[in-house]
């Protein structure tokens, strides 16, 4: 089973800045089977990106996906309030779905 | 527009069992796969189970096979979580999902809160 680590566990980053959030896997993986989840306060997660190039709806440039193996990469470029959130990777594998343990990307 | 509505929650001692079921709208019901993902207090999501499109098939997380078990109505729109046999560790709160693609979850309802304890 894949164990996915995400550092930091809190990213304190002020308004405007880049974030730059990490999400490792136990062993290589394929892209495409990683995305990421934006989670607010008192709200259900969202999907945000997914797979080599899959996109939510309406989600802002700012926000982009990269990486492979067992390194991937989720970068926020400037940083809206509305940014400030809990975020997951997950992995799809062997009918089997995997979360990250979270980064906290919070204000500075 | 998608929309799950997770209701059955509430608290309930260990050993004992409960239901949890998921309406959902606003999408071709029988043809998404539908998941249950917990999130403890304060912690981080984690996946529970996921039954097919048709319910034939139907996956668990290892922390909970054998005493969860998933299924769906179709005459309904309904998904059902069955936790028998809870723990103190299964308290949660408890959201359902649609399949977005096979690997990926979205949207997600609003959730709903199984405490277990004495």
């Amino acid at each position: 089973e894949i164990v996915l680590t995400q550092s930091p566990g809190t990213l304190s980053v002020a308004a405007g800045e880049r974030a730059t959030l990490s999400c490792r896997a136990s062993q290589s993986i394929s892209s495409r089977y990683l995305a990421w989840y934006q989670q607010k306060p008192g709200q259900a997660p969202r999907l945000l990106i997914y797979g080599e190039s899959g996109r939510a709806t309406g989600l802002p440039d700012r926000f982009s996906g990269s990486g492979s193996g067992t390194d991937f990469t989720l970068t926020i470029s400037r940083l809206e309030p509305e940014d400030f959130a809990v975020y997951y990777c997950q992995h799809y594998g062997s009918s089997l779905w995997t979360f990250g343990q979270g980064t906290k990307v919070e204000i500075k | 527009q998608v929309q799950l509505v997770e209701s059955g929650g509430g608290v309930v001692q260990p050993g004992r069992s409960l239901r949890l079921s998921c309406a959902a709208s606003g999408f071709a019901f029988s043809d998404y796969g539908i998941h249950w993902v917990r999130q403890a207090p304060g912690k981080g999501l984690e996946w529970v189970a996921q039954i097919s499109y048709d319910g034939s098939n139907k996956y668990y997380a290892d922390s909970v096979k054998g005493r969860f078990t998933i299924s769906r109505d179709s005459s309904k729109n309904t998904v059902f979580l069955q936790m028998n046999s809870l723990r103190a560790e299964d308290t949660a709160v408890y959201y359902c999902a649609k399949e977005h693609t096979v690997t990926t979850i979205d949207p997600w309802g609003q959730g709903t809160l199984v405490t277990v304890s004495s």
